[in-house]
């Protein structure tokens, strides 16, 4: 699976929106982007996939460039409840379907 | 309420006294997976199930044992526990993880001592 870089942090003010960055320079042509968050030491939550068209859901908006080196997450309207660590993961998923998580970045919302 | 649930929540216990993690989901997911997660290490898959009695080895599967009678159901056994096994483990369950994602249990903190 292909490695991704994300900032270590980020902040925003609350109501703004959050944009977190993913580079993943060495994604190939089956692999996804999946975006995760945890929550302190919660579980973590799925927000969002996608292989090359930009996608949207009740959490987040996902843009995926043309050449899929990189994508951005775009949460419109950040509360304090989106203080979390958001994970970018690339997969293939093959037949162990597993996540690969790195270090993620750890976004604050500010009041 | 759709949810992953684990239990205990928080385990503190001997070196090789066995125990068992408890993960159970309602949602009549065919795919389960253990993971833990560690410092600096980020979240690992100990072992996964594409449904009932079948399992396969993860990226850490050493010193744990799962099984999968039933579909809601995907213990987690730890047969001669140790303290490199102290960690925080996550249960994950998904009808279609390709499409859909995972949900995620609240996370079991073990303690072996």
């Amino acid at each position: 699976d292909a490695k991704t870089t994300q900032p270590p942090s980020m902040d925003c003010a609350e109501g703004r929106a959050a944009n977190l960055p993913c580079n993943h320079s060495t994604i190939s042509g089956n692999e996804y982007v999946y975006w995760y968050r945890q929550i302190h030491s919660q579980g973590p939550q799925y927000i969002i996939h996608g292989l090359k068209n930009n996608e949207t859901n009740e959490m987040a908006s996902l843009i995926i460039t043309e050449d899929r080196k990189s994508s951005t997450l775009i949460l419109p309207h950040a509360t304090l409840r989106d203080t979390a660590v958001y994970y970018c993961i690339v997969s293939r998923m093959d037949s162990s379907y597993k996540l690969i998580f790195g270090s993620g970045t750890r976004l604050l919302v500010r009041p | 309420e759709a949810q992953v649930t684990q239990n205990p929540r928080y385990l503190i216990t001997v070196t090789g006294k066995k125990l068992t993690v408890t993960c159970s989901q309602n949602m009549n997911h065919e795919y389960m997976s253990w993971y833990r997660q560690d410092p600096g290490l980020g979240l690992r898959q100990i072992y996964y199930s594409m449904n009932v009695e079948v399992t396969d080895k993860g990226d850490v599967p050493e010193g744990y044992k799962v099984s999968r009678k039933e579909k809601r159901n995907f213990p987690l056994i730890l047969e001669s526990p140790s303290p490199n096994q102290t960690s925080l483990y996550f249960c994950a369950s998904s009808r279609n993880p390709l499409s859909i994602g995972y949900t995620f249990g609240s996370g079991t903190r073990l303690t072996v001592v």
